[in-house]
């Protein structure tokens, strides 16, 4: 049973560029978190969504930012023109949809975003 | 506002056992979860309460009490494996999860 997948797991782009992140949830899981980490301080609540649903976005950055979750395929992050600013860990986390372990997050490996 | 405060560094040494506090204020409560993360890794899950008391799984426990916004992590016969950062996390009221800072724990031999 795979776990929660993250690709690429370190991804470079020059200021101005765009990245993408993927996150393949846990199989059976409907939920789907992504988290910023910045050197050496806290992970970051960003955004929370179901399959073709955002259900809080509170997190994210107005602009530049988005997410989706497809009804196939994996969650993308999306950050357009980035920032130095921007470099970071980003890690995707996934839960069930119900169940006695609906309250339990697994988290990927995480996508280290260089931006030079 | 939402906090959560722990300590930033701790030592201690081989088969000691350690305590890692934290308190929180949060707009809601759903849950309060233990993550261990090792440099350059992803968190992995160690505890999760709801209700007062102690969890126990195995060398760790957990403690939480509602009331005083406190919840505390126990390490026991401590290895030098579990040198890592311990992070405390409150669920809120909508299900996302509020993170500390994180404790920075070395065990020495």
């Amino acid at each position: 049973n795979a776990g929660v997948m993250q690709n690429p797991r370190h991804l470079v782009r020059r200021r101005g560029q765009e990245a993408r992140l993927r996150c393949s949830p846990m199989k059976g899981h409907s939920h789907v978190y992504w988290y910023r980490q910045l050197p050496e301080e806290g992970l970051k609540f960003m955004v929370y969504l179901q399959k073709e649903n955002i259900i809080d976005e509170s997190g994210m950055p107005k602009e530049r930012f988005s997410a989706e979750f497809p009804k196939e395929g994996p969650s993308i992050l999306r950050i357009q023109q980035v920032v130095r600013g921007d470099s970071a860990a980003y890690f995707c986390a996934s839960s069930p949809r119900d169940g006695p372990r609906i309250h339990e997050q697994y988290f990927g490996p995480g996508t280290r975003l260089t931006v030079t | 506002g939402q906090n959560i405060d722990q300590p930033t560094e701790m030592t201690a040494t081989e088969g000691a056992i350690v305590q890692i506090n934290c308190t929180y204020q949060t707009s809601g409560f759903n849950g309060l979860f233990w993550y261990q993360q090792h440099a350059g890794e992803a968190p992995t899950f160690l505890s999760y309460n709801v209700l007062d008391g102690l969890e126990e799984k195995g060398r760790f426990s957990s403690f939480l009490s509602r009331s005083k916004g406190y919840s505390y992590l126990l390490l026991k016969e401590l290895q030098m494996k579990d040198s890592a950062s311990y992070l405390c996390a409150v669920r809120d009221n909508t299900d996302k999860l509020i993170f500390g800072t994180g404790t920075r724990l070395q065990v020495f031999p």
